[in-house]
């Protein structure tokens, strides 16, 4: 166990459905991060936020919205997506962004988008 | 922009065959190369960072070492558990981690 913690494991969900992807740390970090990985292909980063607010989005199409209310949870809103969105979806936490600061991974959530 | 290749894509040893994983890098301002160890159906667990050309880190049957172009972890007298991905990833001027796509590695008891 890592402190990350990923809710739902799995999710399977139309291409009309509106779904939510959870993320909790229990590390006291100030640092969330939402990746990417599709088969065969690099973690691609979408989202961070540092401090509850968000430092970056990497040309994410807004089909998928971040929302970080406090420093220990991150959520993934998602809604009309794609078949190619099915990936899995990772989320990170740091103590900041510094490259002193590891990011420690949840186990992710499968998602497949019919 | 920051790129990252792994070399090879897959790799199969026998338990006790030695081997090295190879991580070539182009980054903006090298702060960190991180190594981790992605088991199936898990996120990525972290092993190491290095800072700087020519530091080496070690942990257990793992040693990892750097210079300016590339990384390799060295895998010595590997067993079937240390089967896993293993993933690169830089951290440049711009603070973001870009990995490359990893080496599945299996080792065969």
């Amino acid at each position: 166990e890592t402190g990350v913690t990923q809710t739902p494991r799995h999710l399977v969900m139309g291409m009309t459905n509106k779904k939510s992807l959870k993320c909790e740390q229990h590390l006291g970090h100030n640092a969330m991060y939402w990746y990417k990985q599709s088969a065969k292909k690099p973690l691609e980063l979408m989202f961070v936020y540092n401090f509850k607010e968000q430092t970056e989005n990497n040309s994410v199409p807004s089909r998928f919205s971040p929302e970080c209310p406090n420093s220990s949870h991150l959520f993934l809103h998602l809604h009309t997506l794609q078949p190619e969105d099915s990936a899995l979806y990772l989320c990170a936490s740091s103590h900041g962004q510094a490259s002193t600061d590891t990011q420690y991974f949840g186990p992710g959530t499968r998602l497949t988008v019919l | 922009e920051d790129q990252v290749t792994q070399s090879p894509e897959a790799l199969r040893l026998q338990e006790g065959e030695s081997s090295s994983l190879n991580c070539s890098y182009t980054v903006s301002g090298l702060r960190g190369l991180f190594w981790y160890r992605q088991d199936p159906g898990k996120g990525p667990e972290f092993l190491f960072t290095l800072y700087s050309a020519g530091e080496e880190k070690e942990k257990e049957r793992l040693k990892a070492t750097l210079t300016k172009k590339e990384s390799f972890l060295h895998i010595t007298a590997p067993k079937p558990e240390d089967s896993a991905t293993y993933l690169c990833a830089v951290q440049g001027n711009n603070n973001d981690m870009r990995f490359g796509a990893g080496t599945r590695l299996t080792v065969k008891p």
